[in-house]
């Protein structure tokens, strides 16, 4: 099946530092791929979606200036998680959409722990 | 706004006993998507049902679509270790997003 990756798998950063999450489909071309935020033992919340070549359609409540999101390519967008603080502290899962029949399908990657300290 | 229910929160069977989770939407659905979600881990895609009143197979796992498109259950048969976990229900509303059910903590007394 479809293969997304996401580096880091953890990172801890001093409040205050910015800290930058990359998703990669690595078997194929994602033209959208979309930024969840998890909370322990909570569902998936969405923060944005990514379009390639596109600014990021960001959720309500979402900043869009502290979650900076670049998609210059088919196989990477990028989210930047700018001035953490310790409520930033969370789980960050990126997803790819790819065509399954006549739906999509999302193939998540395998996540990113952020502790900010 | 476009919320997808689901029921129960949490649930602790014995090992070999059933299991079922149910999702529920307002308005009607595209289609319905299910994800596991292991401890620590990621979603993973199990499966998608898109027509009224479909009904899958896996092994042991049997998902349902209501006629309406509005609700999906989750039903596993003599639930095993492996089966720990969370369960996911996911909806399109015909727009470009999933929205992902409350989810359903699944775990198994040996």
């Amino acid at each position: 099946g479809a293969v997304v990756s996401q580096h880091p798998s953890r990172v801890i950063c001093k409040s205050g530092t910015s800290v930058k999450i990359e998703c990669r489909s690595l078997d194929f071309q994602a033209t959208t791929m979309f930024w969840y935020r998890q909370f322990p033992k909570q569902s998936l919340m969405l923060m944005a979606t990514s379009n390639e070549g596109s600014k990021a359609t960001y959720e309500q409540g979402v900043e869009k200036d502290k979650f900076l999101i670049n998609h210059a390519s088919l196989t990477l967008s990028t989210l930047t998680v700018t001035s953490a603080h310790p409520e930033d502290s969370s789980f960050y899962i990126c997803s790819a959409e790819g065509r399954r029949g006549p739906s999509y399908e999302q193939y998540f990657g395998p996540g990113t722990r952020l502790t900010v300290t | 706004g476009q919320q997808v229910m689901q029921i129960p929160q949490y649930q602790h069977v014995q090992e070999g006993e059933d299991f079922t989770t149910y999702c529920n939407s307002s308005t009607t659905l595209s289609n319905i998507q299910w994800y596991k979600q292991r401890p620590g881990g990621h979603p993973v895609f199990l499966i998608q049902l898109v027509k009224s009143g479909e009904v899958k197979k896996q092994k042991r796992l049997t998902f349902q679509f209501g006629e309406a498109k509005k609700n999906s259950s989750l039903h596993i048969t003599a639930t095993q270790t492996t089966d720990v976990g969370t369960y996911f229900c996911a909806g399109w509303f015909g727009n470009e997003k999933l929205t992902f059910g409350t989810g359903t903590r699944l775990t198994i007394i040996p």
